[in-house]
């Protein structure tokens, strides 16, 4: 089975522009979470979407966003990029309701510059 | 307050010794689950180990073993006889399940860089 998928691998961006990145869970996982991991640092909670809502939002600006699809692949947008957004992007999907392990993805590597 | 506390930045062991990595964690809510996170320098992360709050037994899965102590908020990771594919970093995380019981945020501490010698 596959596990989770993003894209892309890598991406450089310069600031003040917008990005886009994506994430495919598990087959029949609801449920995808979205994590910045900057250098050096543990990962840091951005969004949680299950069922395609949003069920938990990280301490971000509104410069990021996020939404989860109908097939429960989801998106995550950050607009007017600035040099402390380079980070390691992780996706990480699970059951939802009462199961607790989260599957990671490889992660987006994105650098503004 | 921090969460998750992982006060060793790195630690170093001999192939086919055993070590431990230390993790405290500070929270109020009576039901939260500890994980242990296996980070090589690909990115990924892997997990290795869950513990309940309301687990009686500490969790072990295979070389790993999760040393829980409830009343010292402390929920270690030993790694028994240690590999050279062990050299990784090592995240502790806790998930805080509220009244609700639908939190699914993970919460990381900062991390221990793990190398094993030959």
């Amino acid at each position: 089975d596959a596990g989770v998928t993003q894209s892309p691998t890598h991406l450089i961006k310069t600031r003040g522009q917008h990005v886009t990145l994506r994430c495919s869970p598990i087959s029949g996982h609801k449920s995808v979470s979205w994590y910045q991991q900057v250098l050096g640092q543990g990962p840091q909670f951005i969004f949680q979407y299950y069922e395609k809502e949003e069920r938990g939002r990280g301490n971000f600006p509104d410069r990021f966003s996020a939404r989860q699809f109908p097939n429960y692949s989801s998106e995550l947008n950050v607009n007017a990029l600035l040099l402390g957004d380079s980070a390691l992007y992780l996706c990480a999907s699970s059951l939802g309701g009462a199961s607790y392990e989260q599957y990671f993805g490889p992660g987006t590597r994105l650098t503004v510059t | 307050a921090q969460k998750i506390t992982q006060t060793q930045p790195g630690m170093f062991v001999q192939e086919k010794e055993a070590v431990t990595l230390d993790c405290t964690y500070d929270t109020s809510d009576p039901s939260y689950g500890l994980f242990w996170y296996k980070q090589p320098s690909s990115g990924e992360m892997i997990f290795l180990i869950y513990q309940g709050s309301y687990d009686q037994q500490n969790a072990t899965e295979g070389r790993y073993s999760l040393n829980f102590q409830k009343a010292r908020k402390s929920a270690n990771l030993v790694i028994s006889a240690s590999q050279l594919g062990d050299s990784a970093m090592y995240f502790c995380a806790m998930r805080e399940w509220g009244r609700g019981g639908s939190n699914y945020k993970l919460t990381f501490g900062k991390g221990t860089l793990l190398t094993v010698n030959p």
